[in-house]
């Protein structure tokens, strides 16, 4: 089982806010990635990364940036949030073995932009 | 064509009822398959992986998978109140690292 932590849980914040969420593993896993998911609607990928220094856009541009400086961060950045931006954003990595797909997931940072 | 379909509108069985659960994909080149289960307001919990044909079972959980036909399924076996969530199907896309998730499908166990 992963430790994949994620801060601050619930945020509400104004519109034009620059905002950083922020993802921690700690089991060394190589691939790390960020969705965004409104209530019962489907998995949207934002951002992956398979390791330091790599970052890679995904099928949703939602105008935000992403680092990956060490192996055990993967901060998600907006640079201006906007209402549309409400969602929640969920945090997963994946072991680094090729044949391991698997992701597991943080607990999810509620976002409400006002 | 979606990678990964779920077709099914929530299902709802009474209280130890077999669920049955479906999947399509359609990256032929595709290894693993996952089912996650999400409980409202909660982020997916991997509970089910499957990497070659034939059954998979794990407690009152089996997955099957049938690359033929690309179709992978899950069956909760005496269906429990705790069991009612909603149930995300993945798949690895070949060549590149991350999964195609399906819509999901909820399940509403009935006491």
């Amino acid at each position: 089982e992963a430790d994949i932590y994620q801060t601050p849980r619930y945020l509400v914040i104004g519109t034009g806010k620059k905002i950083t969420l922020e993802c921690s593993q700690t089991m060394g896993h190589d691939k790390m990635y960020w969705y965004q998911q409104d209530p019962g609607m489907e998995l949207h990928l934002i951002h992956y990364s398979y390791g330091v220094n790599s970052t890679e856009k995904g099928d949703l541009s939602s105008e935000s940036t992403v680092s990956r400086i060490r192996t055990e961060h993967f901060p998600l950045t907006l640079e201006s949030a906007r209402p549309s931006h409400t969602s929640q954003y969920l945090c997963a990595s994946s072991p680094r073995t090729s044949a391991s797909y698997e992701q597991y997931f943080g607990p999810g940072t509620r976002l409400t932009v006002t | 064509q979606k990678e990964v379909e779920q077709n099914s509108g929530p299902l709802s069985v009474p209280e130890g009822a077999i669920a049955s659960l479906n999947c399509t994909y359609s990256d032929r080149g595709s290894q693993s398959f996952f089912w996650y289960r999400q409980y409202s307001g909660k982020s997916p919990e991997l509970i089910m992986s499957i990497y070659s044909n034939g059954d998979k079972e794990d407690g009152r959980f089996t997955a099957q998978l049938n690359k033929a036909s690309q179709y992978v399924s899950l069956l909760i076996r005496d269906s429990q109140p705790s069991d009612s969530a909603t149930y995300l199907c993945a798949v690895n896309i070949w060549g590149n690292n991350r999964l195609a998730f399906g819509k999901g499908n909820q399940v509403v166990v009935i006491p």
